[in-house]
């Protein structure tokens, strides 16, 4: 079965300095992986995605992601980071027996401190 | 494009009551499901469905039943509401086509059951 890990539960950065949100997965074939940030209160919306290609994964909000697949790895970066980036923030892995559905680790809570 | 709608946005219940979840897309996906978010646990498949008059059960289906009798509905069932199934529901769709393969998620409901 597939699952998701997302090692850090809390992150507190300053505005302006680098942030990395890890991620690991364990699924038998190619992944399907994608982050997702949820504001408080909020629904989700998605930040990124991989399917294939390159590794290295543009996203919205100056997001990006990187695939390594030797160490079943799909963390999240920004190169500085904005008050109102502070949110929830998931990744997840799709495929499987359920299709398209999506397999969430258990969220990271970013806090940015002025 | 109303995209993804749930009603209602907030359910206090008491325990044994039943109660209906709304879900609907406008988006014409073929493939609907429902999530669960709980603390420390990211979003749980409870159910999901690759079309209409098919549906299949996810990672956490005890309580819950599901019908797709359109393409754009997908309501979610609790037939006895129970404390364990408070919680905050999310409704998502997506198109079966891989290369358009995102989970669009509706706006969520907060349950209480007390």
């Amino acid at each position: 079965a597939q699952s998701v890990t997302q090692p850090d539960i809390h992150i507190t950065v300053s505005e302006g300095a680098s942030l990395e949100l890890r991620c690991n997965y364990s699924y038998g074939a190619t992944p399907y992986l994608f982050w997702y940030v949820q504001s408080p209160g909020q629904g989700l919306q998605l930040l990124l995605k991989y399917f294939s290609g390159d590794t290295l994964v543009q996203g919205i909000k100056g997001f990006e992601a990187e695939f390594k697949r030797s160490q079943s790895s799909f963390n999240l970066r920004k190169p500085s980071v904005h008050w109102s980036d502070a949110a929830e923030y998931f990744c997840a892995v799709a495929g499987g027996n359920a299709g398209n559905m999506l397999t969430f680790g258990g969220g990271t809570r970013l806090m940015v401190k002025p | 494009n109303a995209g993804v709608t749930q009603t209602p946005k907030f359910q206090v219940l008491k325990t044994g009551q039943s109660m209906t979840l709304q879900c609907a897309q406008d988006m014409n996906h073929e493939y609907m499901s429902w999530y669960r978010q709980d603390p420390g646990m990211g979003l749980r498949l409870i159910h999901y469905s690759v079309g209409a008059g098919i549906t299949d059960q996810g990672e956490v289906p005890n309580g819950y039943n599901v019908s797709r009798s359109t393409t754009e509905d997908f309501p979610l069932r609790l037939l006895s509401a129970a404390p364990s199934q408070t919680s905050v529901y999310f409704c998502a769709s997506s198109s079966v086509d891989r290369s358009k393969d995102t989970q669009y998620f509706g706006p969520g409901t907060r349950l209480t059951v007390l």
